[in-house]
């Protein structure tokens, strides 16, 4: 398995631009997150959705969409980038139990000029 | 408010020697209390999950304690190897209904040879 990928790794875009995040798991888990960090905070919540087709939103999300038309699949798009979304964006993704493990890809790191 | 506070900041020690990583919270209802390690440039990966009943859990070399009295959790690791340089991240888990982690900021260990 190759457990939860993300693309690209790396990204700078300019204000306003647009851009999709890529997340992708093997592991059949319904749970699936999206969250960014950033310098001496913890990880915070943008997205989450617990199957296809239900999403909901997190702690921080606006500037974010999100959808989720297969159980792998969970992009996470960015409608016009902002210098303050400017992070390390890492995707999750656990099993149906509310209380499971998270498994979290490699990350995406972002910069907005 | 619900708040997930780790101590030190960062730590330096020197190969060989043990040290604890403090967690204290204040997130209710409570539902479980996670350690991850995150390595430089990586995702965070699991090493302990703890509920309200347990007091220990160990994986290898790391050892995590529970006190869910006084809201306390720490992460006592022994013999430390310079593969343990990493940030670890004490995460809280609401027990709401829905997708309520709490991250704490993390604590940054430094191994020296």
């Amino acid at each position: 398995n190759a457990g939860v990928t993300q693309t690209p790794k790396f990204q700078v875009l300019k204000t306003g631009q647009s851009m999709t995040l890529q997340c992708a798991q093997d592991m059949n888990h319904e749970y699936m997150s999206w969250y960014r960090q950033d310098p001496g905070m913890g990880l915070r919540l943008i997205h989450y959705s617990v199957g296809a087709g239900i999403t909901d939103q997190g702690e921080v999300p606006n500037g974010y969409n999100v959808s989720r038309s297969t159980t792998e699949d969970f992009p996470l798009r960015l409608l016009s980038a902002a210098p303050s979304q400017t992070s390390v964006y890492f995707c999750a993704s656990s099993p149906d139990r509310l209380g499971d493990t998270q498994y979290f890809g490699p990350g995406t790191r972002l910069t907005v000029l | 408010k619900n708040q997930v506070e780790q101590s030190p900041q960062s730590l330096i020690i020197l190969e060989g020697k043990n040290c604890t990583l403090q967690c204290n919270y204040t997130v209710s209802p409570f539902s479980n209390l996670r350690w991850y390690k995150q390595d430089t440039g990586r995702g965070p990966v699991s090493l302990t999950i703890m509920t309200f009943s347990e007091n220990t859990k160990s994986n290898g070399r790391y050892t995590a304690t529970l006190d869910a009295d006084t809201k306390q959790s720490s992460l006592h690791i022994t013999a430390s190897q310079l593969s343990d340089s990493a940030s670890y991240i004490c995460v809280v888990l609401r027990n709401t209904g829905g997708f309520k982690t709490i991250f704490g900021a993390g604590t940054r260990l430094f191994v020296k040879a």
